[in-house]
Parts: C-alpha cells; sequence; structure tokens
C-alpha cells in the first residue's frame, strides 16, 4: 500500500532533550511538510522540503530541524530551543513542487503525539 | 496574506439529519480550495477539493462543496450524516508559499 508513515505515534521527552520524529513517504512525492497542530488553532507549517537536500522554513521554525537526504524520508528534529513542544505532529507530501506544491493536494500521515514531561 | 475562516467551532447535529459547515477564505488570485476530516489522533483525510470548473464539488463519503466567489466561501454540506461523520473538519486554501487551514469544525453527531 502506498501512504505516508510517521513513528513513533507517541513520544515523551525530557525538558533539554532533542527528540527526532520519523516520516517516510512511497508515493513517489517530490514534496514534503512537517506541521504542527495545537487544540483549536488548526495547522501551522514548520518546514517543508521540494527537492532533496533543500528545504525551507514555514511560518514557525523556530526550535525545529529537519533534513532531506532521501526523497522519501523527512525527519523533523524537536530542539531543546522549542519552549513549548507539547502537540500533535503531521506530516504530508504532495505529487509537485515548485510553484504548484501549495496547489496540489497534500497526503497527511497519521501523526506523532510529542509530550514533554 | 491569504487566510481562512471556519466561524462555527463546535456543531452537534441529529443521524440522519443534514450538515453544512461553513467556510470562508481571503486569497488574492484564484483559489485551490480543499476539506479535510480528521478523526481523533489520526491523520488528514482528503474529502474533496476546487481548482476550477464547476462550482460543486462532489467528494467522497457523501459530501459536496460549493465555491462562491462573491461570497469567498466554501461550504462543505451532507444531506444525511451518519454517526460515523462525527470527526474535525479543516477547509484549507492553497496559495504560492503555503496551504493555510481553518481552526477546524468539530461535529458530533447524536443518535
Amino acid at each position: 500500500d502506498g501512504g505516508i508513515t510517521q513513528s513513533p505515534k507517541y513520544l515523551f521527552r525530557k525538558e533539554g532533550q532533542n527528540v527526532t520524529l520519523s516520516c517516510e513517504q512511497n508515493l513517489n512525492h517530490d514534496a514534503m511538510y512537517w506541521y504542527r497542530q495545537d487544540p483549536g488553532q488548526g495547522l501551522r507549517l514548520i518546514y517543508y522540503s521540494q527537492i532533496v537536500n533543500d528545504f525551507q522554513k514555514g511560518d514557525i521554525a523556530e526550535g525545529y530541524s529537519v533534513s532531506r537526504e532521501k526523497k522519501e524520508s523527512f525527519p523533523l528534529t524537536v530542539t531543546s530551543a522549542q519552549k513549548n513542544p507539547t502537540a500533535f505532529y503531521l506530516c504530508a507530501s504532495s505529487m509537485r513542487s515548485g510553484g504548484g506544491a501549495f496547489t496540489d493536494t497534500q497526503y497527511f500521515g497519521p501523526g506523532t503525539r510529542l509530550t514533554v514531561l | 496574506a491569504q487566510s481562512v475562516t471556519q466561524p462555527d467551532i463546535h456543531i452537534t447535529v441529529s443521524e440522519g439529519a443534514s450538515l453544512e459547515l461553513r467556510c470562508n477564505y481571503s486569497y488574492g488570485a484564484t483559489p485551490y480550495l480543499f476539506w479535510y476530516v480528521q478523526s481523533p489522533g489520526q491523520g488528514l483525510q482528503l474529502l474533496l477539493k476546487y481548482f476550477s470548473g464547476d462550482t460543486l464539488v462532489q467528494g467522497i463519503k457523501g459530501f459536496e462543496a460549493e465555491f462562491k466567489r462573491s461570497q469567498s466561501s466554501f461550504n462543505l454540506r451532507k444531506p444525511s450524516v451518519h454517526w460515523s461523520d462525527a470527526a474535525e473538519y479543516f477547509c484549507a486554501v492553497g496559495g504560492d508559499y503555503k496551504l493555510s487551514f481553518g481552526a477546524g469544525t468539530t461535529v458530533t453527531v447524536r443518535a
């Protein structure tokens, strides 16, 4: 089955720790995205990547980092600089990149819930 | 700047009744509009999308949406709601630099 997988489903972090959330897709999509979801706020874009070895900051990139070494993988690291990391994190992908990326349908993974202890 | 407003935070509807979820957008050019549904603790699933052409769009699970440019709206409808439609619904508008989501509408279905 083609789709997007995220792991782990639940993640607990202690203060001062970095943690990495995994996102893998086998849809052969060019573009990948990371969103943060908080209750009552919809989804906010953290980072996106339209091609391997390239990525851009979204609206709330501070305290996060990403890499795109392979087309199918786009891991997100939540660093200790992120002051309020408890949230639900969603990864998505879309077929097109470039100018059409944000007008193309985005397909979402099942999410990772991160809780800071 | 592009934005989406979903005026209703929570809607309760009886099973078998009709449902309408409101969405208003702000975008300077031709909008690319989407409706997604999210079950608790899950990712988002695309219900339908509008790019151009017929302003009444059919989607999955019996949903439809109507694009009204004059009102900057893209309201989602379903004629008869099933208990499995209880979820959170997000409207989104796609532009040059981002996909902007509304805050969502939670739908509760009562028996």
